[in-house]
């Protein structure tokens, strides 16, 4: 069954320095998404892209946060500049379709710990 | 956004049918309700969605309520890895070429052998 994978799984990093997270959606899809869980709390929506561009963002998603699909296949997060609050679990998602007539297909997530 | 209402938690024995409910009465005619899982330690997972009509999947069954403001997930036979928090999320239209999900607390389901 095909799968959306996120690398690393566990990233620990200082305060400031930057961080990449990656992931590697199912192949055919055309819709990419990231979100975040922060320990305890909802599942939040980041950002969501479409055709090598943003097609919408939250108000979490500020100038520290970027998106890039750099080839076919990857799609990475960047955070520019971390603080301690950015500690959380960064899940990616793909569809096929938009949600409302399909499936998004989460991965396993990466925890970042900012310390 | 359609605001939805979800009991906090739900106990069930292995082997029995679960229902689980959730409320939307300000649901848009437009939008779709879908429902995803969250298993402990995991990503969201897709569950079941749905317009008007009951939907079938070999995850589980969807019952639509026939105004649309509630709806019921059902699992036939929890098993154990049935154990999660289960999310009702109406889709929204956000007026882009995607669309997002918005997760609420969810109902942590609990499933005892």
């Amino acid at each position: 069954e095909p799968e959306v994978t996120q690398t690393p799984s566990h990233q620990v990093t200082q305060m400031g320095q930057e961080v990449i997270l990656r992931c590697v959606p199912i192949s055919n899809h055309l819709y990419f998404y990231w979100y975040r869980q922060i320990l305890g709390q909802k599942v939040e929506f980041l950002v969501s892209f479409y055709n090598n561009e943003i097609s919408e963002k939250s108000e979490i998603f500020d100038d520290q946060f970027s998106v890039e699909r750099p080839d076919g296949s990857n799609f990475t997060l960047k955070i520019r500049s971390t603080k301690l609050e950015d500690s959380a679990m960064y899940f990616c998602a793909s569809s096929e379709e938009r949600y409302v007539i399909g499936e998004a297909f989460f991965g396993q997530g990466t925890r970042l710990t900012v310390v | 956004d359609a605001k939805t209402t979800q009991p906090n938690s739900m106990e069930s024995n292995e082997e029995e049918p679960v229902h689980l409910p959730c409320n939307h009465s300000t649901i848009s005619g437009t939008d779709y309700i879908h429902w995803y899982r969250q298993l402990p330690s995991q990503g969201p997972e897709y569950v079941i969605h749905g317009l008007t009509s009951n939907v079938n999947n070999r995850m589980a069954s969807l019952a639509i309520a026939e105004d649309r403001k509630s709806s019921t997930l059902i699992l036939h036979r929890a098993t154990l890895r049935d154990a999660a928090v289960y999310y009702c999320i109406p889709s929204q239209n956000s007026g882009g070429s995607n669309y997002k999900l918005t997760f609420g607390k969810g109902t942590l389901l609990t499933v005892n052998p």
